[in-house]
């Protein structure tokens, strides 16, 4: 089935740690994005990349990281040094143009211990 | 400023009845986009419609219309025929494009119940 797959669904982070998560895609697709959702709000960009080995920061980036070495794959760090990681994190895909639908993986969702 | 706006925080509907959920957006971009996305509680963003800046009609897909008022800023959904299934958030969000590349808003949501 072609679709975004995010994971893990779950994920705890200590203190000082890095944690990573994943997001995959085969719909081809050109551009991927990482927003984090917190309660009650709307999404905010986090990191973006419109090709292989190119990634712009969004409006939160700072404390996160990504790469981007293959076309299909588009993981998130959630370094030590952002302070308030809980939230709810979703990778997008679409591809470049016109009428460029976003198509959203099912989320992962982060809590600090 | 806000560039995505959706006024109402909570709606309530009965089941089977018609219900329009608001969004007035906020752009000096000639080309836009405008979307709509639902979100069940169990998170994932679904892809309900979109409008173009320069479509002529008012988009629509099945159960769901989309009222583009270009002059007003405003691109409300219109769900007919409420079902159950309805209830969730839905997010208005705009695409424009910043600095050669394309970028998503999105609105703080409208969460709806559909009541038997």
């Amino acid at each position: 089935d072609g679709g975004i797959t995010q994971s893990p669904k779950y994920l705890f982070r200590k203190e000082g740690q890095n944690v990573t998560l994943s997001c995959e895609q085969n719909l081809n697709h050109d551009a991927m994005y990482w927003y984090r959702q917190d309660p009650g709000q709307g999404l905010r960009l986090i990191y973006y990349s419109q090709i292989v080995n190119d990634f712009q920061k969004g409006d939160i980036a700072e404390g996160y990281s990504v790469s981007r070495e293959k076309k299909e794959s588009f993981p998130l760090t959630v370094t030590s040094a952002q302070k308030n990681p809980t939230a709810f994190y979703l990778c997008a895909s679409g591809h470049r143009g016109l009428k460029n639908i976003q198509y959203f993986g099912a989320g992962t969702r982060l809590s600090v211990l | 400023a806000q560039k995505i706006t959706q006024t109402q925080p909570g709606m309530f509907v009965q089941e089977k009845e018609a219900v329009t959920l608001d969004c007035t957006y906020d752009t000096s971009d000639p080309s836009y986009g405008l979307f709509w996305y639902k979100q069940p509680s169990s998170g994932e963003m679904i892809f309900l419609i979109y409008q173009g800046s320069y479509d002529q009609q008012n988009a629509t897909e099945g159960r769901y219309s989309l009222n583009f008022q270009k002059a007003r800023k405003s691109a409300n959904l219109v769900i007919s025929a409420s079902q159950l299934g309805d209830s969730a958030m839905y997010f208005c969000a705009m695409r424009e494009i910043t600095s050669g590349t394309y970028k998503y808003i999105f609105g703080t949501g409208t969460r709806l119940k559909v009541l038997a």
